[in-house]
């Protein structure tokens, strides 16, 4: 059974970096069969899908963040990573990690979370 | 970019009562890519139904969507006291996007 753990630092300074890894375990992130995903949700507010990225290195943006925005994979180590540079006051938020199982289920499982403050 | 329309915001029942929450996307969804998560207070979103109507894994059967093009309905037929949660739709026919949610809470 596929479980998702993010990782990275809590608190970020306006205009650096936000940089999140999510580690897989209970199976191969090389699978053809899955899309590994991020999405956030700021505190008290709704979800909003940030980007997605397969196994060949294809990648899928949100268009708002796309400017801002790489995802990467390492299949040597099992996991994905995200960064968003330039970050604001408004990148603040709960990160989530996730799967989506290409042709059947979207984002499911995800991780349990992380949240990430834009503050100096 | 499909956008997603959920109503209503908040929605007050009781336990006992019938739960009928509404998502409406701006353009048709293909291949009925909708799905529908419950989220709790600091837990991650949790799927109960994908496909429009396929129920996930592990969910009770008093959990029902249905709905295709653009008009979509999740459905609880008998709220459970641990029901009371927020609600999103997703659509992951044309990349990713979700509903604003729906608040449904206890009358």
């Amino acid at each position: 059974q596929l479980q998702l753990q993010e990782s990275g630092p809590g608190l970020v300074k306006p205009s650096e970096t936000l940089s999140l890894t999510c580690t897989v375990s209970g199976g191969s992130i090389s699978s053809s069969s899955y899309y590994w995903g991020w999405i956030r949700q700021p505190p008290g507010k709704g979800l909003e899908w940030i980007g997605s990225i397969y196994y060949s290195g294809s990648t899928y943006y949100n268009a708002s963040l796309k400017s801002r925005l790489t995802i990467s994979i390492d299949t040597s180590k099992n996991h994905f990573s995200l960064k968003l540079s330039s970050v604001t006051a408004a990148d603040t938020a709960v990160y989530y990690c996730a799967t989506d199982h290409s042709g059947s289920t979207p984002f499911d499982p995800w991780g349990q979370g992380t949240l990430v403050t834009v503050s100096s | 970019e499909i956008v997603l329309t959920q109503s209503p915001g908040t929605l007050s029942l009781s336990p006992g009562e019938r739960a009928t929450l509404s998502c409406r996307a701006s353009q048709s969804v293909s291949s009925s890519y909708l799905a529908w998560y419950q989220q709790k207070p600091g837990q991650a979103p949790r799927l109960l139904v994908y496909g429009a109507s396929s129920r996930a894994t592990g969910i009770p059967d008093r959990f029902s969507g249905s709905g295709s093009g653009a008009d979509f309905t999740l459905t609880i037929s008998r709220l459970e006291p641990e029901d009371f949660a927020v609600y999103y739709c997703l659509q992951y026919g044309n990349l990713y996007s979700f509903g604003q949610g729906t608040k449904l809470e206890i009358k």
